[in-house]
C-alpha cells in the first residue's frame, strides 16, 4: 500500500460527460501529480501541484482541468469526454519535488 | 526535452534465470533515474532510484540497477527471477528542475517469469 488513494477505481460513462476523479496523497506529501496511462500513448505526465499551486504542466488537454485543495487532496477533472480518453489515469505524491513518487492504483476510465 | 527508450518491449524468462532489463535515457540536463514496477490491476511500485553518488543502486525484491552515465543507460538486473516477478516494469526519469518534477516513462518492458 501505497498510501496515496484514489477514488472511483473504476469509471464508466457515455462520450460528452463530465468526470471528477480524487487524488489523496500520502500524509505528509505537498506535491501531487497526475498521469494518464492508455495503449497508444504510455504513460504520459499531466499535472503537477505542490502545496495548493501548480507547479508544471504536461500533455493535458484543455478538456482537462485540475486543482489541489488546503487540505491537499487533489481532483482531476475531465469535461466532454471523448472515446480516446479512456485510460488510466493515476495520481502520484511525493514530499517535495526532490524526492520520489509514490503512486496510486489508478482511476480506470472506461467511455462508452 | 529528456526521453527514456526500454530496448525490450518482452523479456521471457525461467524461473531462476537471470535477467537484464534495458533503459537508455536522453537529456541535456543531470537526471535522476527510476525504475517502476507495475503488476496487473495495480498502481506503480517504486523499485529502484538513482539520485547520486554510487552508480550501483540497490532496490527492493532483489533487483539492482547501474547507471552509466557515457552510455546513458540505467539497466535494471535480477541474478535470480521468481513468477512473482512477472510484471511491466518502467524506467522513467526525471531532471527536477525548479520548474516541477516530472516523470518521462519509457514504453515499458512485460517481463514473464516461465516455470
Amino acid at each position: 500500500d501505497s498510501g496515496v488513494t484514489q477514488t472511483p477505481k473504476h469509471l464508466i460513462t457515455a462520450t460528452g460527460q463530465r468526470v471528477t476523479l480524487r487524488c489523496s496523497p500520502r500524509s505528509g506529501d505537498l506535491s501531487v501529480y497526475w498521469y494518464q496511462q492508455s495503449l497508444d500513448q504510455g504513460l504520459q505526465f499531466l499535472i503537477q501541484y505542490y502545496n495548493g499551486e501548480e507547479r508544471a504542466k504536461g500533455n493535458i488537454l484543455e478538456r482537462f482541468s485540475a486543482q489541489q485543495f488546503p487540505d491537499l487532496h487533489s481532483e482531476l477533472n475531465l469535461s466532454s469526454l471523448e472515446l480516446g480518453d479512456s485510460a488510466l489515469y493515476f495520481c502520484a505524491s511525493s514530499v517535495d519535488p526532490n524526492q520520489p513518487q509514490h503512486f496510486g492504483d489508478g482511476t480506470r476510465l472506461s467511455i462508452l | 526535452a529528456q526521453s527514456v527508450t526500454q530496448l525490450d518491449s518482452q523479456v521471457p524468462v525461467f524461473e531462476e534465470a537471470p535477467v537484464e532489463l534495458r533503459c537508455n535515457y536522453s537529456s541535456s540536463v543531470s537526471v535522476y533515474l527510476f525504475w517502476y514496477v507495475q503488476y496487473p490491476n495495480q498502481g506503480l511500485q517504486l523499485l529502484l532510484k538513482y539520485l547520486s553518488g554510487s552508480t550501483l543502486v540497490k532496490g527492493i525484491n532483489g533487483f539492482e540497477a547501474e547507471f552509466n552515465k557515457s552510455q546513458t543507460s540505467f539497466h535494471l538486473r535480477k541474478p535470480s527471477v521468481h513468477i512473482s516477478d512477472t510484471a511491466e516494469y518502467f524506467c522513467a526519469v526525471s531532471d527536477w528542475g525548479t520548474s516541477g518534477s516530472r516523470l518521462t516513462f519509457g514504453e515499458g518492458t512485460q517481463l514473464t517469469v516461465n516455470p
